[in-house]
C-alpha cells in the first residue's frame, strides 16, 4: 500500500517553455502534498506544501508565481514550471501523507527535469 | 525553521561491519525523524523512523536512537551487506499545528559497503 506516481518520469524542454508534472496517490487518499527539489549530488529541498482544497504554502525563496501548484483532488496534484530555464533543469519529487497516517510521507518516483 | 545537520557525508565500511549516521537538529519543536534510503536516481524510500516520545527504535539490522535534549539522532546499520549501499537521508519535521508538515533533510551520507 501507500504507492504514489509520478508523470513524467523524464521531461526535455526547451527554454520558456511550460512543464506540469503529476503526483497521484495509486490507493489511499492524500490529505497532503507535498513537492521537493533535488539537485544532483545533493540533498531533497521542500518547495512547497500543498493540502486538497486550498492554496499551496511555499517555502521561502520559492517563487509561486513559476512554480504553480494545483491540488484539485485527494489524489492528484500537480506542478507546473512556468518559462522554465535551464536553472530550473532538476529532480522534482513529491510525496504524500494522509490524516491518520500520522506524519509518515510516501514519495513518488522523481521527474528528472532537462531545460535546453 | 528546522536545519538539520548530518555526518558523515561519506562512510565506507566493511561488509558485515556496522555502520553509524548522525543528524543533530536545531528545532526543539521538531517531533518526527524519519530516515531514507536513496539509490540513483530513485526515490527516497523510508527505512525507519522514530517520534520525539520514544529513545530508541529498532526493526532487524536497522535502529535509530534520539537524545531530545542534545537535539540528534542517530542511524545504526548493523551486519552490513552489500546492498545498504545508498545515501541515506536524515529529517526533521517542525509541527505546524495541524495535518502533515514539510520535512527539512540532511544533506546525505553516501554509504560504501565493501566487499
Amino acid at each position: 500500500g501507500a504507492v504514489v506516481s509520478q508523470h513524467p518520469s523524464r521531461v526535455i524542454c526547451k527554454s520558456g517553455t511550460s512543464v506540469k508534472i503529476e503526483c497521484r496517490s495509486l490507493d489511499f487518499q492524500a490529505t497532503t502534498m507535498f513537492w521537493y527539489r533535488q539537485f544532483p549530488k545533493q540533498s531533497l529541498m521542500l518547495m512547497a506544501t500543498s493540502n486538497e482544497g486550498s492554496k499551496a504554502t511555499y517555502e521561502q525563496g520559492v517563487e509561486k508565481d513559476k512554480f504553480l501548484i494545483n491540488h484539485a483532488s485527494l489524489t492528484l496534484s500537480t506542478l507546473t514550471v512556468t518559462s522554465a530555464h535551464p536553472e530550473d533543469s532538476s529532480f522534482y519529487i513529491c510525496s504524500a501523507s494522509w490524516f491518520g497516517a500520522s506524519e509518515t510521507q510516501y514519495f513518488g518516483p522523481g521527474t528528472r527535469l532537462l531545460v535546453l | 525553521g528546522e536545519n538539520v545537520e548530518q555526518h558523515p557525508s561519506t562512510l565506507s565500511v566493511q561488509e558485515g561491519d556496522s555502520a553509524v549516521i548522525k543528524c543533530t537538529y536545531s528545532d526543539s519543536a521538531s517531533n518526527y525523524f524519519p530516515w531514507y534510503k536513496q539509490e540513483l536516481g530513485k526515490r527516497p524510500q523510508l527505512i525507519i523512523d522514530i517520534r520525539s516520545n520514544v529513545g530508541e527504535k529498532k526493526d532487524q539490522r536497522i535502529a535509530v536512537t534520539l537524545n531530545k535534549t542534545a537535539k540528534h539522532f542517530s542511524l545504526h546499520i548493523t551486519e552490513t551487506q552489500p546492498e545498504d549501499s545508498a545515501v541515506y537521508f536524515c529529517a526533521a519535521e517542525s509541527p505546524s499545528g495541524g495535518g502533515a508538515d514539510g520535512l527539512t533533510f540532511g544533506k546525505g551520507t553516501h554509504l560504501i559497503i565493501q566487499p
